[in-house]
């Protein structure tokens, strides 16, 4: 049973960088597509992106150019950054897996870090 | 980008009930389509890929059934601790999306 668990800061200022990590145990293989979903508030999921274990990434278009995933699998670690950040940024956010299969399910999820916006 | 719809946006159903949810896309998807179920301050949990395949130690009263453009989770005798936000996802294409979540509430 993968598990993962994300952490950083819980509060970043208006134009800023928030930068997570998801720490990932359990999994019995790397090749997984490692992702970032969040939920703002009083809202649904909404996917952020992927890094795939080749280091091959792929983001929602909604965010333009402000996401970077990046993956260190000697570490067992995933990260997220998302750049010039506002309030719309503010939710609960989940790392999760999915493995290379046709429906890419995501199997494995974090408990989610709140990430506020806020000056 | 291929939005879903689900339906209805919350219902209230009592222990023992058969409760449905429906998920429909913008466009066909084939079976591409994922449900999850989340309750607040835990993570999601699969409960059903590929439209009907039950994720392993899911409970047998969930199913899932659809292809194409609509799709439908199936809660066949509820139970107490079905109590949550039931969203679909599809993965026809790399740009995921999620249905805006089914929100069950135990009478």
């Amino acid at each position: 049973q993968v598990q993962l668990q994300e952490s950083g800061p819980g509060l970043v200022k208006p134009s800023g960088t928030l930068s997570l990590t998801c720490s990932v145990s359990g999994a019995s293989s790397t090749s997984y597509y490692w992702s970032w979903i969040r939920q703002p508030p009083g809202r649904g999921l909404e996917w952020i992106g992927y890094v795939f274990h080749t280091g091959a990434t792929n983001h929602n278009s909604f965010l333009g150019n402000r996401v970077t995933i990046s993956l260190d699998a000697s570490k067992g670690q995933f990260s997220l950054r998302l750049t010039s950040v506002t309030a719309a940024d503010t939710a609960i956010y989940f790392c999760a897996t999915s493995t290379p299969t046709p429906s890419r399910h995501f199997d494995s999820w974090g408990q989610g870090i709140l990430v506020s916006v806020s000056s | 980008d291929i939005p879903l719809t689900q339906s209805p946006s919350s219902l209230s159903a009592s222990v023992g009930d058969r409760v449905s949810i429906t998920c429909r896309a913008s466009r066909g998807i084939a079976t591409y389509l994922n449900w999850y179920q989340h309750k607040r301050g835990k993570a999601p949990k699969l409960l059903i890929y590929a439209a009907s395949n039950l994720q392993s130690g899911v409970p047998s009263r969930f199913s899932g059934s659809g292809s194409g453009t609509e799709f439908t989770l199936t809660i066949s005798g509820l139970q107490p601790e079905d109590f949550g936000t039931y969203y679909c996802q599809q993965s026809f294409t790399t740009q995921y999306t999620f249905g805006q979540g089914t929100q069950l509430e135990i009478k």
